[in-house]
């Protein structure tokens, strides 16, 4: 089984409608993230928790809410969809006493909005 | 405002050649990573730089990280189809904050 899963791994929705994306790691981790992909563009932080009690805006959170509902599981919703929120959506996780180890990261949802 | 830069962004290159992905940044850092996608995957980890003058080397991928002209490199070493993929870079904004500033990525093709 994989340390991060991510559901849906697929996604087609009209604008307007409320999504949520779901994470849960099997690693421990204190700390998970939520990444976007576009194309040319690579991957930007949309929020990040260190804990269940810390949750921090990345750099693109507007239009995105998360929720940590414990510490293995990260959720993010769109509320209201827009076309431009269509992209490849990352969650990941680390370890903050590994330094040197790398963020671990789920396989994708990959979201279209209509 | 921490910014990575990668270049190139395209790479085209046949096999058995030598070639350097280069990451710059623009602010002080001192942990830098190295991933790997293929189409359609998940990012996979190759490098953690951790120090200025830190080398790290696996199969024909070998990357360094030079903290005080803020440039860390990945070489190819005689290259073969399987590398080709994207490569991203990703700086640590400092702090311990454990944010990842990711450049935009080299999408290697390594033809015969």
């Amino acid at each position: 089984d994989a340390d991060v899963t991510q559901t849906p791994r697929n996604r087609i929705t009209k604008t307007g409608k409320r999504i949520m994306l779901e994470c849960s790691q099997t690693k421990g981790h204190d700390r998970m993230y939520w990444y976007r992909q576009d194309p040319g563009l690579g991957l930007r932080l949309i929020y990040y928790s260190f804990d269940v009690k810390d949750i921090n805006k990345g750099e693109i959170s507007d239009g995105y809410s998360v929720s940590r509902q414990a510490q293995a599981k990260f959720s993010l919703s769109l509320e209201s969809a827009i076309p431009n929120q269509t992209a490849l959506y990352f969650c990941a996780t680390s370890d903050p006493g590994q330094l040197n180890q790398p963020q671990h990261f789920g396989d994708g949802t990959r979201l279209s909005i209509l | 405002e921490l910014k990575v830069e990668q270049n190139p962004l395209f790479l085209s290159m046949q096999e058995g050649k030598n070639y350097t992905i280069y990451c710059n940044y623009s602010t002080t850092s001192d942990r830098l990573y190295w991933y790997r996608q293929d189409p359609g995957k998940s990012l996979e980890s190759l490098f953690v730089l951790l120090s200025n003058g830190a080398v790290k080397q696996e199969g024909r991928l070998m990357a360094s990280l030079d903290t005080k002209a803020r440039l860390s490199t990945l070489h190819i070493t005689a290259a073969v189809h399987d590398l080709s993929a994207t490569y991203f870079c990703a700086v640590d904004r400092g702090g311990s904050q454990g944010n990842l500033i990711f450049g935009k990525g080299t999408k290697l093709s390594v033809k015969p």
